[in-house]
């Protein structure tokens, strides 16, 4: 079976940083997406890792290790309008996707 | 930019009407998907296609079934809705490594 783990909630200060973890079990990968989706809005996609390491993409990044399993998100300069949830994704075979139950993240003034 | 739209953002059924969600994408994508998406459950995949006339389960496919005839639209089907698919439905579609959501329906049963 498919297992994603990442934490139900967090909170944060604006200009601060904040990582939200992920970790996965899963039968098979491709790679693995993270996706932010504010309330009642369809999820955006933010990035995709296939390899191990670290993806940058300006105030976010994303890093990757295969061999443990496990992901995380990286949101820097922390603005009022990153409040929203974030999704974490696993690609299997087929382009299947298996998503985590994501992470709220409330940026506080 | 792509685009993947959905017929209603808000519907309103009865117990065991037939209830049919269209969704359309404007890039040639190959890859469609159908997701279901309730609190503390995240996402979960009903459906999706490769190819037009082509169908594959997904993780949760009973109560639901699929229909492609045109490789542009993916529909979703509701044999005998239920209260307990009350849910957002989320469509999607893929193109190299990014899938694109469209804007979800909220679908009650009543």
């Amino acid at each position: 079976g498919q297992n994603i783990d990442q934490p139900t909630e967090m909170t944060a200060t604006e200009g601060a940083i904040v990582q939200i973890n992920c970790t996965y079990q899963t039968s098979g990968f491709n790679g693995l997406f993270w996706y932010q989706q504010h309330a009642g809005e369809a999820p955006t996609f933010l990035s995709y890792n296939v390899l191990d390491g670290l993806e940058e993409k300006g105030r976010f990044s994303s890093f990757l290790s295969r061999s443990k399993g496990y992901s995380y998100l990286l949101l820097k300069e922390l603005q009022m309008k990153d409040s929203a949830s974030y999704l974490c994704a696993v690609e299997t075979a087929g382009n299947k996707l298996t998503f985590g139950g994501g992470t709220r993240v409330l940026v506080k003034p | 930019d792509v685009k993947v739209t959905q017929s209603s953002r808000y519907l309103v059924k009865r117990t065991g009407e037939k209830v049919f969600l269209e969704c359309v994408q404007d890039m040639d994508h190959e890859n469609m998907f159908w997701y279901r998406q309730d609190p503390g459950l995240g996402l979960r995949l009903i459906y999706f296609s490769y190819d037009v006339k082509m169908k594959e389960k997904g993780d949760i496919p009973e109560g639901y079934s699929v229909s492609r005839e045109k490789k542009e639209r993916f529909s979703l089907i509701l044999e005998s809705a239920s209260t307990n698919q009350t849910s957002m439905y989320l469509c999607a579609s893929r193109g190299g490594n990014e899938q694109f959501f469209g804007p979800g329906t909220r679908l009650t049963v009543l």
